[in-house]
C-alpha cells in the first residue's frame, strides 16, 4: 500500500515569507507526528496529532509554527515569517495509533534564503 | 525528561567484522526503544523495536536497564549496512508516541 507522502519535496523561500508543508499519512492511521531534521540539532519532535487534536505541541519552536489536521487525515505544518534557522528537513510520520510503530515520509527540504 | 545519547558520530569497520553501535538513554519510566536506519537517499525506516525481540538484517539489540543502554550489534557487517543509524526512545503520558532521537551514528562498512 501507499506509504506516507509529503509535499513539496523541496521548498526554497525568502526570509519573512510564509510556507505550508503537507503530509498525507497512511490510510487509517490515527496518529500523526511532525519532526525536524537539521545539521545542528539532529531529529527533533515538533507536534503529535491523535485524530484531529494535538495533545502534544511541546516541540514547536516558536509561535511562528503551527499545524493542523483535518478529517483525521491530511496535516499541514505552517511556518510564518520564515527565518534562516528554519532551514531543515521536515519529516512527517504516522502510526496506526499512538505508541505504535511510526512510518516516515520522505521529508520536505526547506531552504530559507 | 527523556534523553538518548549516541556517543559515536562516525563508525568505520571492514566487511565481515563485528559492529556495535552504542546507545544510552535517560528516562524515569519504562522505556520503549527503537533503532531506525536511513540509507542514502531513502526515508527513515524502522530497523528494530526492542519489544518485538526480532533480528532484522542480522542486527540485534538488547535492552540493559541497569546500564540504561540499547546497543545495536551485528556479528558480520556487510557493505550494504552503510547508513545513518538513529536510536530512539518513546515515552508515555501526554507525550505518548513521541520519539526522542539520538544524534545518529554514520556507519561505513569498507570492502
Amino acid at each position: 500500500g501507499a506509504g506516507v507522502s509529503q509535499s513539496p519535496s523541496n521548498k526554497v523561500t525568502e526570509k519573512g515569507k510564509d510556507v505550508e508543508l503537507r503530509c498525507d499519512p497512511i490510510s487509517g492511521h490515527t496518529a500523526l507526528y511532525w519532526y525536524r531534521q537539521s545539521l545542528g540539532q539532529g531529529l527533533e519532535f515538533l507536534i503529535y496529532f491523535q485524530g484531529n487534536s494535538a495533545p502534544d505541541k511541546s516541540g514547536l519552536p516558536s509561535d511562528r509554527f503551527s499545524a493542523e489536521r483535518t478529517g483525521g487525515s491530511v496535516s499541514t505544518l505552517t511556518i510564518q515569517r520564515t527565518q534562516q534557522e528554519d532551514s531543515a528537513v521536515y519529516l512527517c510520520a504516522s502510526s496506526s495509533s499512538g505508541g505504535e510503530t511510526q512510518y516516515f515520509g520522505p521529508g520536505t527540504r526547506l531552504l530559507v534564503l | 525528561a527523556q534523553r538518548v545519547t549516541q556517543p559515536e558520530k562516525l563508525l568505520s569497520v571492514f566487511k565481515g567484522a563485528p559492529v556495535e553501535l552504542k546507545c544510552n538513554y535517560s528516562y524515569s519510566g519504562s522505556p520503549e526503544l527503537f533503532w531506525y536506519v536511513q540509507y542514502s537517499r531513502q526515508r527513515l525506516q524502522l530497523l528494530l523495536r526492542h519489544i518485538s525481540r526480532e533480528s532484522i538484517k542480522g542486527f540485534t539489540a538488547d535492552l540493559n536497564k541497569g546500564e540504561t543502554s540499547f546497543h545495536l550489534k551485528k556479528p558480520f557487517a556487510q557493505e550494504e549496512d552503510s547508513a545513518m543509524y538513529y536510536c530512539a526512545l518513546q515515552g508515555g503520558g501526554t507525550s505518548y508516541g513521541k520519539l526522542t532521537f539520538g544524534q545518529g551514528t554514520i556507519l561505513t562498512v569498507h570492502p
